[in-house]
């Protein structure tokens, strides 16, 4: 079952303004991953941030981790037109089996110009 | 590195045909593939994973019959649609992860079943 969620479910920004999304889960993770998707392709791995980590940048990304409140944002700053895609959160629960992802439902950016 | 390439991208076909996507780890050895299905504007739902040499587990009302899963070696998982129908139409998406490492994904399938 699904259980990442991402808030807002669509965002739109202007052009170098920073882009803040969310994620909520609800069992004990091992890691958290974000991924991004552009319309009709595969998805590219952005940044994992790990149980014991509570903050990880990776250039203009910036994520966090609330273990106690089972969430996590993603911040995008200075964004561009390319930023323009869904975002999507991904938990590998804790545990033997910690392969799998369970994927949240996406905030869908859209940086204008 | 660590590319997966998916093929074809995109398959429009009648109903009834079976439908064969491959998914192939170009420059590592894939232990583990994984398949996925996506619907519009939905997240990705896990379908089955495959681990090289063995039979695929799949998930919670994934029909195994229809959905049926190859991985035969370190860099090729196949899955194949029988006798799809346009319920089945949707954007498939595989990734690939060797050992503990992260998982990689395919560009994806966009299956159209007229």
């Amino acid at each position: 079952s699904q259980q990442g969620e991402e808030d807002p479910q669509a965002l739109s920004i202007q052009e170098g303004e920073n882009a803040t999304m969310n994620c909520s889960y609800k069992t004990s993770i091992n890691n958290l991953q974000w991924y991004r998707q552009n319309s009709g392709r595969g998805l590219v791995h952005l940044i994992l941030i790990r149980s014991n980590e509570r903050e990880k940048h990776s250039g203009r990304l910036r994520v966090t981790l609330d273990t106690s409140k089972k969430s996590s944002s993603l911040l995008i700053t200075a964004s561009r037109a390319a930023d323009t895609a869904s975002y999507f959160c991904a938990t590998a629960p804790s545990g033997a089996g910690s392969y799998q992802l369970t994927f949240g439902k996406g905030t869908k950016l859209s940086v204008i110009p | 590195g660590a590319v997966v390439s998916q093929h074809p991208s995109r398959v429009i076909c009648k109903s009834g045909t079976s439908v064969k996507i491959e998914c192939r780890s170009l420059d590592f050895q894939a232990t583990t593939m994984f398949w996925y299905r996506q619907f519009p504007k939905q997240s990705l739902m896990l379908m089955a994973t495959s681990n090289e040499g063995s039979k695929a587990t799949y998930e919670q009302g994934v029909e195994k019959d229809k959905f049926l899963i190859n991985h035969a070696s370190l860099t090729l998982s196949t899955l194949t649609v029988t006798s799809a129908h346009p319920e089945d139409s949707s954007f498939y998406i595989c990734s690939a992860r060797t050992g503990a490492g992260p998982q990689h994904f395919g560009d994806g399938t966009r299956l159209s079943i007229l």
